[in-house]
């Protein structure tokens, strides 16, 4: 069945760090792929989304690109924020109903 | 773009009794609506499907008669816990998709954590 794997947490970095969380996924077919975040005591936003290989995307200073040939979605952003510290969550899903959702990776910027 | 709101964010309840949560679509109509649950520090468990106007479809191992819910309109649909227990507390989530929405995306509420003491 498919399914969503991404790197446990937590990570903590210093603010203006380089970001990476991995993400990879098993599914058939070509599903959308996604990142949400989802910030202390609040529900999840959508940060950015895919929907076909080699599509990149982005949002906020984020990155992520479709990697079909590796099935991986990795997010990235070259300088985080203390605003930034959040719990991300990569996610698929082919129809928009039934959506995979990896462990989640808490991350925390210190000033 | 598509808002989800939630009612009430936090709610605390004695156990033995039933708590009501409201999901609605702001500013769409909402064709399907899902139901999550979250624990601490864990990914998010689906936990029904709900399309307005029909019964809820729950996921395995989801007691229906435990957690009612209703989708009456094509702008709320709610989730009521009944005979809440300690074990129910959780963090509870929404979702929605439908008309005037990206085909493939989920718009997610808020939340509301629920406490049963």
């Amino acid at each position: 069945g498919d399914s969503v794997t991404q790197m446990e947490g937590p990570v903590t970095l210093s603010e203006e760090a380089f970001l990476t969380i991995n993400c990879t996924y098993t599914a058939t077919g070509y599903p959308s792929l996604f990142w949400y975040v989802q910030y202390p005591g609040e529900g999840l936003q959508l940060l950015l989304k895919a929907t076909k290989a080699d599509d990149k995307g982005s949002n906020k200073g984020f990155e992520a690109t479709y990697r079909k040939e590796t099935t991986s979605f990795h997010l990235e952003k070259g300088s985080v924020q203390v605003s930034d510290s959040a719990v991300y969550f990569c996610a698929l899903s082919h129809t928009g109903n039934q959506f995979y959702f990896g462990t989640g990776t808490s991350l925390t910027v210190i000033p | 773009g598509a808002v989800v709101s939630q009612h009430p964010s936090w709610v605390i309840c004695k156990s033995g009794t039933s708590v009501k949560i409201e999901c609605r679509s702001l500013d769409f109509q909402a064709t399907t609506m899902f139901w999550y649950r979250q624990f601490p520090k864990q990914s998010l468990m689906l936990m029904a499907t709900s399309n307005e106007g029909s019964k809820a479809t729950y996921e395995q191992g989801v007691e229906k008669d435990k957690f009612l819910i209703n989708h009456a309109s094509l702008t709320l649909s709610t989730l009521t816990v009944t005979s809440a227990h300690p074990e129910d507390s959780s963090f509870y989530i929404c979702s929605a998709r439908g008309r005037g929405t990206t085909y493939n995306e989920q718009f997610f509420g808020p939340g509301t954590r629920l406490t049963v003491l």
